[in-house]
């Protein structure tokens, strides 16, 4: 089945600083990627929709300058949050559409600590 | 706006029945998706509906109807490993440049009792 990775899994990092996520789909093309955000005991929010080739499209609500994302490639997607605060600590999880699927595969997820 | 709406938590016992209900009124539909997901885990697909009635796959099933905006997962045979939250999201192209995104709802806690 199709396969979405994500790196790292985990990190912590100081606030203040700049944190780049990978989420790469590893057994086919994905033209849209997805980012979401995860709350403790909430559902997913959608960040952002991410486009291969062009610039990202944001949720209302969603900072384009502090989320940047960037989908340089069919099977590449990154999320970097820059200036990071401690309330933007949580679960971060990228999805992937291979090319005339309905579905979206998930992949495991980044969970975010900032001190 | 887009709304999704399922119960926050529910309760059942194990080799029982449950039925988690989802609601949705939404501006743009092209499918309606069910979700695993168990705690610090991404989800997991487990059904996907675009056409009205049931779609069976063993011991789930899932149901839609378009025309009231309504969908349930059904779970039967509960095993312990069932519990988990159940996410129903919603396809669809919700903006002006038609995005084909997932909307989530909630989400519907599920616990099973020995």
């Amino acid at each position: 089945g199709a396969v979405v990775s994500q790196h790292p899994s985990w990190v912590i990092c100081k606030s203040g600083t700049s944190v780049k996520i990978e989420c790469r789909s590893l057994d086919f093309q994905a033209t849209t990627m997805f980012w979401y955000r995860q709350f403790p005991k909430q559902s997913l929010m959608l960040m952002a929709t991410s486009n291969e080739g062009s610039k990202a499209t944001y949720e209302q609500g969603v900072e384009k300058d502090k989320f940047l994302i960037n989908h340089a490639s069919l099977t590449l997607s990154t999320l970097t949050v820059t200036s990071a605060h401690p309330e933007d600590s949580s679960f971060y999880i990228c999805s992937a559409r291979d090319v005339g699927s309905y579905e979206q595969y998930f992949g495991p997820g980044t969970r975010l600590t900032v001190t | 706006g887009q709304n999704i709406d399922q119960p926050t938590e529910m309760t059942a016992t194990e080799g029982a029945i449950v039925q988690i209900n989802c609601t949705y009124q939404t501006s743009g539909f092209n499918g309606l998706f069910w979700y695993q997901q168990h705690a610090g885990e991404a989800p997991t697909f487990l059904s996907y509906n675009v056409l009205d009635g049931l779609e069976e796959k063993g011991r789930f099933s899932s149901f839609l109807s378009r025309s009231k905006g309504y969908s349930y997962l059904l779970l039967k045979e509960l095993q312990m490993k069932d519990s988990a939250s159940y996410l129903c999201a919603v396809r669809g192209g919700f903006s002006m440049n038609r995005d084909d995104k997932i909307i989530f709802g909630k989400g519907t806690r599920l616990h099973i009792l020995p």
